[in-house]
């Protein structure tokens, strides 16, 4: 069993909503990480957080909002989503910060499927 | 361009059978080599990880060819349960993963 947890599930959202996605862990990893991952395809990194710290935006579109209250907290707010926004969202995270990137291996959520219509 | 590259497959291999994936990566800076499975509609889970000296875990050898720069898998003694997509992971980045079927 996963010990990152990501809530919701599933989400359903218009084009019009702002919506958040949530995820936890309570492992003491100060890295945490969001994927999209399309059918059909390998997850794409979208952000990474060090220490709380935005280290890493790989030219998100500004839809796509993440934050980082504390180190057990990552949140990706959404707001005026498309379509083709619709995939599974993963978060993850690893020990060591920015560690999946360089020698540390990184444990992933459930992910959040989301629906874009 | 990605800089990691992984054969698609799919491989559909028989009970017992012996399967490997290779997965090329074109950083040779790279330090960090995983192999993740993820069933379908599942989070990627880590398999193993990659070490230069080759590591071994039961039926699953994973290996790092630094001078090509491709890591690869082998699978022994092929499980139904083995049924998954295996991805490699180098500096964070996924590969397109590799499907894997055992026929029973």
């Amino acid at each position: 069993d996963t010990e990152v947890t990501q809530t919701p599930k599933h989400l359903v959202m218009g084009m019009t909503n702002k919506k958040s996605l949530k995820c936890e862990q309570h492992m003491g990893h100060r890295a945490m990480y969001w994927y999209k991952q399309k059918a059909k395809k390998p997850p794409e990194l979208m952000f990474v957080y060090s220490y709380e710290k935005l280290s890493i935006n790989e030219s998100v579109p500004s839809r796509f909002s993440p934050e980082c209250p504390n180190s057990s907290l990552l949140n990706l707010h959404l707001h005026a989503l498309q379509p083709e926004d619709s995939a599974l969202y993963l978060c993850a995270s690893s020990q060591v910060p920015g560690g999946f990137l360089r020698n540390t291996e990184a444990f992933f959520g459930q992910g959040t499927r989301l629906t874009v219509v | 361009r990605k800089e990691v590259e992984q054969d698609p497959g799919p491989f559909n291999v028989p009970e017992g059978a012996t399967v490997a994936f290779n997965c090329t990566y074109s950083n040779s800076a790279s330090q960090s080599f995983f192999w993740y499975r993820q069933d379908c509609r599942k989070e990627p889970k880590l398999l193993m990880s990659v070490y230069s000296s080759g590591n071994e875990d039961g039926r699953f050898t994973a290996q790092l060819n630094r001078a090509s720069q491709y890591i690869s898998l082998l699978i022994r003694d092929s499980k139904l349960s083995d049924s998954a997509t295996y991805l490699c992971v180098v500096r964070g980045e996924f590969g397109t993963g590799t499907s894997l079927t055992v026929i029973p």
